[in-house]
């Protein structure tokens, strides 16, 4: 079926530090999703994103949380800086009509 | 808000057992919810078991089911016969169609199924 992939699976990256968790969505999606869980906790929804624009977004997603889709390429999450409680996995779905997404694998974020 | 509560895990039962997996669900913003449960596979991503639009509709996939229950706010996933390939982490989960809210998930369930 669909693939969506992230890249990479893991990332460290020191407190403070700016990264960026990239998604390859499904071609001919249109609509992007964020996804964060903490080890053990919940999978919590952060932002969703359409025609480049931020559609909606939870209380997780802090100021220092950005997303942007440059050209229909990769749909990216950036968080600068980066907190402790940054660490989590982070699930990229996109979706073509809003009711069915399709995730990646996560990319594991360890700030330290 | 809009939430959804599931049986906590991890749930483990032997093979060609039954299975339920209750879920319930609050839809306060919510006018016409769509109801889904996926599924995990380790080293996967979630990818879409079964979904129900419709109140009182039945969906159904690789042997499971579940119903839409508008009275028990109510989307219990079932199965008759489980195999060992079924271990994964299921999630149920909350949308719309109507609006441009994202779904939200359940905690998950992590189900062990022995041989």
């Amino acid at each position: 079926g669909p693939k969506v992939l992230q890249i990479p699976s893991h990332q460290i990256i020191d407190m403070g530090q700016m990264v960026t968790l990239n998604c390859d969505p499904v071609s001919n999606h249109l609509y992007f999703y964020w996804y964060k869980q903490i080890l053990g906790q919940q999978m919590e929804f952060l932002v969703n994103f359409y025609n480049g624009k931020v559609m909606e977004k939870s209380k997780l997603f802090k100021d220092q949380f950005s997303v942007e889709r440059p050209d229909g390429s990769y749909f990216t999450l950036k968080i600068q800086p980066t907190a402790l409680e940054d660490s989590a996995v982070y699930f990229c779905a996109s979706s073509s009509t809003k009711n069915t997404l399709y995730f990646g694998a996560g990319t594991r974020l360890s700030v330290l | 808000g809009d939430s959804v509560t599931q049986t906590e895990g991890p749930v483990t039962v032997s093979e060609s057992e039954s299975l339920i997996i209750n879920c319930t669900y609050s839809a306060t913003s919510i006018a016409y919810p769509n109801l889904f449960w996926y599924v995990r596979y380790p080293g996967e991503g979630l990818q879409l078991l079964l979904k129900v639009i419709t109140a009182g509709q039945k969906g159904s996939s690789r042997g499971f089911e579940a119903t839409y229950n508008k009275e028990t706010t109510s989307f219990h996933l079932q199965k008759a016969s489980v195999q060992e390939s079924d271990s994964a982490v299921y999630y149920c989960a909350l949308g719309a169609s109507n609006n441009n809210n994202a779904p939200r998930f359940g905690a998950g369930t992590k189900l062990s199924v022995k041989p």
